[in-house]
């Protein structure tokens, strides 16, 4: 069955630097998506992109975050400026299309731990 | 608002029936999700329920839904030593179709 694919496992970076979490969405997917999980608290939505643009974004998802797609396969989420705060469970999400009826597939997940 | 709810522990015997509840708040969702995480995994999906049906049956997984109540169950039959992980109750509003809200998931522990 395909799968949304994730790397790296886990990432360790110290404070202010960037980060670039990659995913491998499921390939007659369109619509994207990134949450996080802070250890302990909830998944927590941070962006939607389709057709190469951001759909929504949540109030996380400030200046400091971007998404790209760089290539046919390739879903990228970078941050910027790296805080302790960051530190939490990265998870990437695929769907067919937009509705509901199509759900969204995720990835094991990116652990980031900021020094 | 939005908010969605569930137990954060239930432990059950081997080859008993598990429940899992879960309310939720945005009455104008529309779909409503049970996600399982094994540890060191991601997010599986199970099973999903349009907000215009009472209930749907997967083999072993039963969801039941009460639009009145917000309320979204989850049963498992036969559960079985696999069947331990948190599994999470999620939400779409019809006005964010993108935005799934979780619930803080439910422990599961499925004991001999």
């Amino acid at each position: 069955e395909p799968e949304v694919t994730q790397t790296p496992s886990h990432q360790v970076t110290q404070m202010g630097q960037e980060v670039i979490l990659r995913c491998v969405p499921i390939s007659n997917h369109l619509y994207f998506y990134w949450y996080r999980q802070i250890l302990g608290q909830k998944v927590e939505f941070l962006v939607s992109f389709y057709n190469n643009e951001i759909s929504e974004k949540s109030e996380i998802f400030d200046d400091q975050f971007s998404v790209e797609r760089p290539d046919g396969s390739n879903f990228t989420l970078k941050i910027r400026s790296t805080k302790l705060e960051d530190s939490a469970m990265y998870f990437c999400a695929s769907s067919v299309s937009g509705g509901g009826n199509q759900p969204q597939h995720f990835g094991d997940g990116t652990r980031l731990s900021i020094l | 608002g939005e908010d969605v709810e569930q137990s954060l522990f239930l432990s059950v015997r081997e080859g008993d029936s598990s429940v899992i509840n879960c309310t939720y708040t945005d009455s104008s969702s529309t779909y409503l999700y049970w996600y399982k995480q094994e540890p060191g995994a991601g997010l599986q999906l199970l099973t999903y329920i349009f907000s215009n049906m009472d209930m749907k049956q997967d083999q072993r997984l039963t969801v039941l839904l009460n639009k009145k109540d917000k309320h979204l169950s989850l049963r498992i039959a036969d559960t079985q030593t696999g069947d331990s992980a948190i599994y999470f109750c999620a939400e779409t509003p019809t006005d964010s179709w993108g935005k799934l809200q979780f619930g803080a998931g439910t422990q599961v522990v499925v004991t001999p």
